[in-house]
């Protein structure tokens, strides 16, 4: 069985600073990687995937991610973050065949602070 | 061009009543999924569809039920509500399992 796990439920950071957003996940078979980000009432949008090759990923609004398979980890991260990056992020992993379940982390509540 | 559509966006039942969820998209997408967003929970997957015919069971199914009849529609029925599923529903569609899904505007639920 796959799962996905956000450790920060919450991070406060200043504007113009970096950002890291923890994501580890675990499945017996490999996964297809996303990270979406959620305004407040409305739904998910998509910042990024990794499907394969480079582990390097960049996505909309200046994100970037890391796939990093020996550690299971698909952290998320912005040099410098504005007020507009206020929001909630989710990790989440599909399998490449069988089921078609997705798994979400739980998330975590990104605010930048003035 | 629409997207994923969901209606209605907000709704109050009363314990034992039914009611059903409508979600369309207008994108040809094949994959369609619905989800409960609890705080603290993340989204949870309650049903799926892999194609209009074929639907199956995610995490948290009970309570629910689904049908696929066209590729466009997927609506998700309660046929008896319960305080428990009081929650926010998504609905989202994708193209293939190796492209993103694609997220309605949710129905905000409350069950009284």
């Amino acid at each position: 069985a796959q799962s996905v796990t956000q450790l920060d439920s919450q991070v406060p950071v200043f504007e113009e600073a970096p950002v890291e957003l923890r994501c580890n996940y675990s499945s017996s078979v490999s996964v297809y990687l996303f990270w979406y980000v959620q305004y407040p009432n409305q739904g998910l949008q998509l910042l990024l995937k990794y499907l394969s090759g480079s582990t390097l990923v960049k996505g909309i609004n200046g994100f970037e991610a890391e796939f990093n398979k020996s550690q299971t980890s698909f952290h998320l991260r912005k040099p410098s973050v504005h007020i507009s990056d206020t929001a909630e992020y989710f990790c989440a992993v599909s399998p490449p065949s069988g089921t078609y379940k997705y798994i979400f982390g739980t998330g975590t509540r990104l605010k930048v602070l003035a | 061009n629409a997207g994923v559509t969901q209606t209605p966006k907000f709704q109050v039942l009363k314990t034992g009543q039914s009611m059903t969820l409508q979600c369309a998209q207008d994108m040809n997408h094949e994959y369609m999924s619905w989800y409960r967003q609890d705080p603290g929970m993340g989204l949870r997957l309650i049903h799926y569809s892999v194609g209009a015919g074929i639907t199956d069971q995610g995490e948290v199914p009970n309570g629910y039920n689904v049908s696929r009849s066209t590729t466009e529609d997927f609506p998700l029925r309660l046929l008896s509500a319960a305080p428990s599923q009081t929650s926010v529903y998504f609905c989202a569609s994708s193209y293939a399992r190796n492209q993103p899904q694609h997220f309605g505007d949710g129905t905000r639920l409350s069950i009284l």
